[in-house]
């Protein structure tokens, strides 16, 4: 079946940090690939999203590359912020149904 | 505002007492689905909806049931909750095909 496996948490990082966050995926067809962002007491937004291979997607300077031949799609920021403290979600949701899997969610904690 | 509403944002029920979530959104999306989010397994879909009378179960639908009469509103019922329901629950709405989801601000289920 689908699935999507991402990097264990939490993750603890200084500001300004190089931040990566794993995220690979088991799909059939051609999943679309989705980075979603929670922020304490709130809901999931969506952070960025690829929709077929070697696309990259990016926003607020995160960037993840959808790569079919290692499966791949981890989230990448040059220099974190304190802001940037949430709970990260890779997902997939496949080419022919509105079926959408979750990774179990990493949090990040980016210290001052 | 494109958004999804769902209410209460909190709740504190007792065991056994019938209760409604509700979920309404105003983006005329035909597919929406209920989560529940716990620490280490991210988000599990309860249940989800292609169209107006059209519910199916999704991986976790015991102790669940929802509607969907309209379009914009998909309401989780819990009959006897328990407390193993206790969780935090999220509504999502999507239109068909592989796109992102939109979710609600969530609610708090606390079930003694």
């Amino acid at each position: 079946g689908n699935s999507v496996t991402q990097m264990e948490g939490p993750v603890t990082l200084s500001e300004e940090a190089f931040l990566t966050i794993n995220c690979t995926y088991t799909a059939t067809g051609y999943p679309s690939l989705f980075w979603y962002v929670q922020y304490p007491g709130e809901g999931l937004q969506l952070l960025l999203k690829a929709t077929k291979a070697d696309d990259k997607g990016s926003n607020k300077g995160f960037e993840a590359t959808y790569r079919k031949e290692t499966t791949s799609f981890h989230l990448e920021k040059g220099s974190v912020q304190v802001s940037d403290s949430a709970v990260y979600f890779c997902a997939l949701i496949r080419y022919n149904n509105n079926d959408m899997r979750f990774g179990a969610g990493t949090r990040l904690t980016v210290k001052p | 505002e494109a958004q999804v509403t769902q209410n209460p944002r909190y709740l504190i029920t007792v065991t056994g007492k019938k209760l409604t979530v509700t979920c309404s959104q105003n983006m005329n999306h035909e597919y929406m689905s209920w989560y529940r989010q716990d620490p280490g397994l991210g988000l599990r879909q309860i249940y989800y909806s292609m169209n107006v009378e059209v519910t199916d179960k999704g991986d976790v639908p015991e102790g669940y049931k929802v509607s969907r009469k309209e379009k914009r509103n998909f309401p989780l019922i819990l009959e006897s909750p328990s407390p193993n329901q206790t969780s935090l629950y999220f509504c999502a709405s999507n239109p068909l095909g592989r796109t992102e989801a939109f979710f609600g601000q969530g609610t708090r289920l606390t079930v003694v």
